[in-house]
């Protein structure tokens, strides 16, 4: 019954390899949220999608792009994966509709790339 | 853009005594500023937010004060415990249409028994 879950947890890469991490939410909310955290721990926003639509599009390098099959997932696939992505991913969720922001993490997805 | 800025960015204090964290905000449109807690290799969870018509709130242990006029807002931990241990973050964001939720940089707090 998690409410944010994340899929892998861990995920070790080489450059180049292109790969993607899932993120699923069963808390009904209509936004979804990526955020990047480095190893300084800073935590910075990539996407957000409401009810399926990319609402917030940070300076992000195109090589990542999000994707979302309903307001319950949302998943992100980075190509030509670099050094400098080797942060933690975080997926979180909110409802927005009803005034709440409170945002819901998930557990994270520990990227190391080599 | 909303510019947050969050100190001090390491505090260590004993257990029973209080700490305080600070951030500042830039944007005068915001109105909402929750913290967060983040265990060591766990996942932020909100712990107190506050909303602009309120001017401090408590649970428990921790209480929020938010100055809109000098656009700074304050957590408030007293009677610490080892458990409090974890990186705190402070963010800020506006209620008008879809904005995106700006996080300080910051605090690790380590509280020593």
């Amino acid at each position: 019954d998690t409410a944010v879950s994340q899929t892998p947890k861990y995920l070790v890469t080489q450059m180049g390899n292109d790969k993607s991490i899932k993120c699923e939410q069963n808390l009904g909310h209509d936004t979804m949220y990526w955020y990047k955290q480095d190893s300084k721990k800073f935590l910075k926003i990539m996407f957000s999608y409401n009810n399926k639509e990319l609402i917030i599009n940070e300076t992000v390098p195109n090589r990542f792009s999000p994707k979302s099959p309903d307001k319950a997932h949302l998943n992100l696939h980075i190509n030509s994966l670099e050094l400098g992505d080797s942060a933690v991913y975080f997926c979180a969720s909110s409802q927005e509709a009803a005034g709440g922001h409170e945002q819901y993490f998930g557990p994270g997805t520990r990227l190391t790339v080599t | 853009g909303e510019n947050v800025e969050q100190h001090p960015s390491t505090l260590s204090v004993q257990e029973g005594d209080s700490a305080v964290i600070k951030c500042t905000y830039s944007d005068s449109a915001s109105n909402y500023f929750p913290w967060y807690k983040q265990e060591l290799g766990k996942r932020p969870q909100l712990i107190i937010d506050i909303r602009s018509n309120v001017g401090e709130k408590k649970d428990q242990r921790i209480a929020v004060t938010l100055n809109k006029t000098a656009k700074h807002f304050s957590l408030h931990i007293t009677e610490t415990q080892p458990e409090d241990s974890a990186v705190y973050f402070c963010a800020a964001k506006a209620n008008t249409g879809f904005q995106k939720l700006v996080f300080g940089t910051g605090t690790r707090l380590l509280v020593s028994p």
